[in-house]
């Protein structure tokens, strides 16, 4: 099993859509969590840190589940812009500096 | 603003060179890494470093190694490149959690 697991999609969906991403790891103990952007034939760039208590930014909500072992990813009012591919990242139990990313869903926003 | 550069694009090597992948950073950060990126496996860490000629195995080393001579370069060799190594090469840097990318290296071994 992998340590991170992400649905690859493609998730295509309309303007003004709301759409999901979940993300599950394997590790129990794994201690932080984040999404990644990754536009098409760019390098990564941190998205939002996923907390405990669920946190939102504009039109992004990223929650935890730590019993389910899973994060998700929600957007809201979907925008053209928002097409690319969305990576879930954990940092394992015992590591400072290592992410363990995952494979990556992508997203495209149709007009 | 944050920079991490990488020396080339594009590169286009032959079995069995010795391939030089270079990274460089202007925030002082003390942690770099590299990392492969390749179709349904997303990104897998090579090797890593935390200070100047400090480096860690990541979880793919083989036929790979590292060089970190100063704090703001980080450099990848290929001692025998090998076509299972065609892929695109993505160094970074961190501070904290956060991981800051360069733009990438799309190697092909032919």
């Amino acid at each position: 099993r992998k340590e991170v697991e992400q649905d690859p999609g493609p998730f295509n969906v309309p303007e003004g859509a709301t759409v999901a991403f979940n993300c599950t790891y394997s590790n129990s103990a794994s201690q932080s969590f984040f999404w990644y952007r990754q536009d098409c034939r760019k390098e990564p760039k941190l998205l939002m840190s996923v907390y405990s208590s669920g946190n939102e930014d504009g039109r992004f909500t990223a929650q935890l589940n730590r019993a389910s072992q899973y994060i998700s990813l929600l957007i809201r009012d979907s925008k053209l812009s928002d097409s690319a591919t969305y990576l879930c990242v954990v940092i394992p139990s015992g590591s400072a500096r290592q992410l363990t990313f995952g494979s990556g869903t992508q997203l495209t926003v149709l007009p | 603003d944050v920079k991490v550069t990488q020396s080339s694009r594009y590169l286009v090597k032959r079995t069995g060179e010795k391939v030089f992948l270079e990274c460089v950073q202007d925030m002082d950060h003390e942690n770099m890494f590299w990392y492969r990126q390749d179709p349904g496996l997303g990104l897998r860490l090579i090797y890593f470093s935390y200070d100047v000629k400090m480096k860690e195995k990541g979880d793919i080393p083989e036929g790979y190694s590292v060089s970190r001579e100063k704090k703001e370069r980080f450099s990848l060799i290929l001692e025998s490149a090998s076509t299972n190594q065609t892929s695109m090469y993505l160094c970074a840097s961190s501070v904290n959690y956060e991981q800051f990318f360069g733009p990438g290296t799309r190697l092909t071994v032919l």
